[in-house]
């Protein structure tokens, strides 16, 4: 089947730890997105990634960070810098022009 | 600056009624999509509607443009429709900004 697998459902961290969300996607879209939702909360954009190798931060990127050597992969890292992690994390990939995003189900993730 | 504003936030509805939930945007965004949150979080892609009107169902929407703002009509709902919906509009270089969401419920 064609989509966005992100793994695990749910996760979660002691405080002090890193840990690393997985997205992936065979539909070969160029750009791929990580967003946060918090409760009641629309979503808020983390980073984005147009092209393999290259990505922008967008409006939360502190304390995360992200890697896209593969097209098909765009790997989240929440660092120990991040204050509040607590989250329910989407990605999400686009083709381009014109431009229709496609979500995977979700990580949620709990700092315990 | 960049602003998708959805209205009203919450809701209620009566099984079998229609509603209309509207979206305003910015005049830099545009290439509106709208998705509907399921219970387990998972946003389901209801339209890609940059212009024009499209239906699917019981679901229709329209965008106007030129006055910056987009409508998705629900007709006789159902239960199912239950949840939030999300207006998203495109910015920049293909960065997607959302509003807050539509929070819908529909009681039997």
């Amino acid at each position: 089947d064609g989509g966005i697998t992100q793994s695990p459902k749910y996760l979660f961290r002691k405080e002090g730890q890193n840990v690393t969300l997985s997205c992936e996607q065979n539909l070969n879209h160029d750009a791929m997105y990580w967003y946060r939702q918090d409760p009641g909360q629309g979503l808020r954009l983390i980073y984005y990634s147009q092209i393999v190798n290259d990505f922008q931060k967008g409006d939360i990127a502190e304390g995360y960070s992200v890697s896209r050597e593969k097209k098909e992969s765009f790997p989240l890292t929440v660092t120990s810098a991040q204050k509040n992690p607590t989250a329910f994390y989407l990605c999400a990939s686009s083709m381009g022009g014109p431009p229709t995003a496609f979500f995977g189900q979700g990580t949620r993730l709990t700092v315990v | 600056g960049i602003q998708v504003e959805q209205s009203p936030p919450d809701l209620i509805l009566q099984e079998g009624a229609n509603s209309t939930l509207r979206c305003n945007f910015s005049d830099s965004v545009n290439n509106l999509q709208w998705f509907h949150q399921n219970p387990w979080g998972q946003l389901i892609n209801l339209f890609y509607i940059p212009s024009g009107t499209k239906q699917n169902g019981r679901l229709s929407a329209t965008t106007v443009a030129t006055e910056r703002y987009s409508l998705l009509y629900i007709s006789s709902s159902q239960t199912t429709d239950s949840g939030v919906y999300f207006c998203a509009g495109y910015y920049g270089n293909n960065r997607l900004a959302f509003g807050k969401g539509n929070q819908v419920v529909v009681i039997p």
